[in-house]
């Protein structure tokens, strides 16, 4: 079964550093596009961030674009999210997730079919 | 960014009952919605894709209707297990946005 588990998360100030890992497993890592999305405690969630199976496209939201970076090892079958320069409003829990993959068509459907359980990032003094 | 709207922002209804959440989009995505349920704890399940096909292992008492900018989610015969978040989700224009949430609880 499809199975994604994030680590890495925990306290840190602002302006630290932190990499989230998620390990996946129970598909063919390399055929699908991989997502970040976050939620703070309270709140709705956000897209942070996707990239291609063969991590040659890559996209970010605005609110984290030029302090976070999304990479894979296919090798590894893990998916990572490195964020730098933190700010208490990137306070939340993360989710790594799987891109739904069309291969009648050979495009992604940019919903969400599977999840990891989250793993929380507290940035705080 | 295209907005997504819920209403409303609680319901509360009987078990065994019927619920309708609705979703609004700020233009139109076409057919392009999914739903999603989130339990306190837990990371959001999919539930409805393409608007109203439903997704892997969900219950035929879920079911999503409406194209364009205007979409509902009915929950037949409600069980306590369906008490829940439930989010839209617009994947029609990049990039993939979110709605706020409406809250089903127990009445």
């Amino acid at each position: 079964q499809v199975q994604l588990v994030e680590s890495g998360g925990g306290l840190v100030k602002p302006g630290g550093s932190l990499r989230l890992s998620c390990e996946a497993s129970g598909f063919t890592f390399t055929d699908y596009y991989m997502t970040w999305i976050r939620q703070a405690p309270g709140k709705g969630l956000e897209w942070v961030s996707y990239i291609r199976s063969s991590g040659t496209s890559i996209d970010y939201a605005d609110s984290v674009k030029g302090r976070f970076t999304i990479s894979r090892d296919n090798a590894k079958n893990s998916l990572y999210l490195q964020m730098n320069s933190l700010r208490a409003e990137d306070t939340a829990v993360y989710y790594c997730a799987r891109v739904r993959y069309d291969f009648v068509w050979g495009s992604p459907e940019y919903y969400f079919d599977y999840w990891g359980q989250g793993t929380l990032v507290t940035v705080s003094s | 960014e295209i907005v997504m709207t819920q209403s409303p922002a609680t319901l509360s209804v009987s078990p065994g009952e019927r619920a309708t959440l609705s979703c609004r989009a700020s233009q139109s995505v076409s057919s392009n919605l999914a739903w999603y349920q989130q339990k306190p704890g837990q990371a959001p399940r999919l539930l409805i894709y393409g608007a109203s096909s439903r997704a892997t292992g969900i219950s035929v008492r879920f079911s999503g209707s409406g194209s364009g900018t205007d979409f509902t989610l009915t929950i037949s015969s409600l069980q306590s297990e369906d008490f829940a978040v439930y989010y839209c989700q617009q994947y029609k224009h990049w990039p993939p946005s979110f709605g706020q949430g409406t809250r089903l609880e127990i009445k």
